[in-house]
């Protein structure tokens, strides 16, 4: 079936170094992508969103890139910051309200 | 503003005991609701989403049930638990007829059997 992955489950960065995390995703009707950031114990908070009509996306010290050609999304934190220490998921739609399929998950750790 | 509330937020059960988990949305209407669970270090795993009230849909066989008794009100039922029941689970909310489907999460209950 269709299905979200993610390449990498753990990634860690040296603190005010950028980080990537990627997502390849298998579902070519997917129209809509979104990253979250879950902090231990808590819920997943929004961090960016980006359409299939568009291939980068940026928002404060994020952005969002699609490769439709590939299936390939990945999201850029710039200077990472030990408060970055999450949990990262990808999740993509078809779009028009239809539910969305969540990825496994990277655990990004920010070494001081 | 709108505000999703899930209770309680940690939760230990003896096997075999019923389950009430209760998530409330403010500030919206008719909205779009979901119960997801988590395994310790897992990803999320869909159990029920409602587009209204008394509307359930079942993602996956499973010991729990759902039950939307008012249009803002979403509730996660077991009869009797089983250990594999424990992990975290979060209640979303996504608006209808938008452009984007971004869901918006509650904090989450911890849930533990023994």
């Amino acid at each position: 079936g269709e299905s979200v992955g993610l390449h990498l489950p753990t990634l860690s960065v040296q603190e005010g170094d950028n980080s990537i995390i990627n997502c390849a995703y298998s579902n070519s009707a997917s129209d809509y992508f979104i990253w979250y950031k879950q902090e231990s114990g808590k819920g997943p908070q929004f961090i960016i969103d980006i359409r299939s009509n568009m291939d980068k996306r940026q928002g404060q010290r994020v952005t969002v890139l699609l490769n439709k050609t590939v299936k390939h999304l990945s999201l850029q934190i710039a200077a990472t910051q030990p408060g970055d220490s999450a949990v990262y998921f990808c999740a993509e739609s078809p779009g028009g309200g239809n539910k969305l399929t969540f990825g496994t998950g990277t655990q990004l750790k920010v070494e001081l | 503003s709108q505000t999703i509330h899930q209770w309680p937020a940690t939760l230990v059960q003896p096997v075999g005991s019923p389950l009430s988990l209760e998530c409330t949305v403010e500030g919206t209407s008719n909205p779009n609701l979901y119960w997801y669970r988590q395994a310790a270090g897992r990803g999320l795993q869909l159990l029920f989403y409602s587009v209204g009230i008394g509307q359930i849909s079942s993602e996956v066989p499973q010991n729990l049930s759902a039950s939307r008794p008012q249009d803002r009100q979403f509730i996660l039922s077991s009869k009797k638990l089983l250990l594999s029941d424990s992990g975290f689970y979060l209640c979303a909310w996504s608006q209808k007829n938008q452009g984007d489907d971004e869901q918006f999460f509650g904090p989450g209950t911890r849930l533990t059997v023994l």
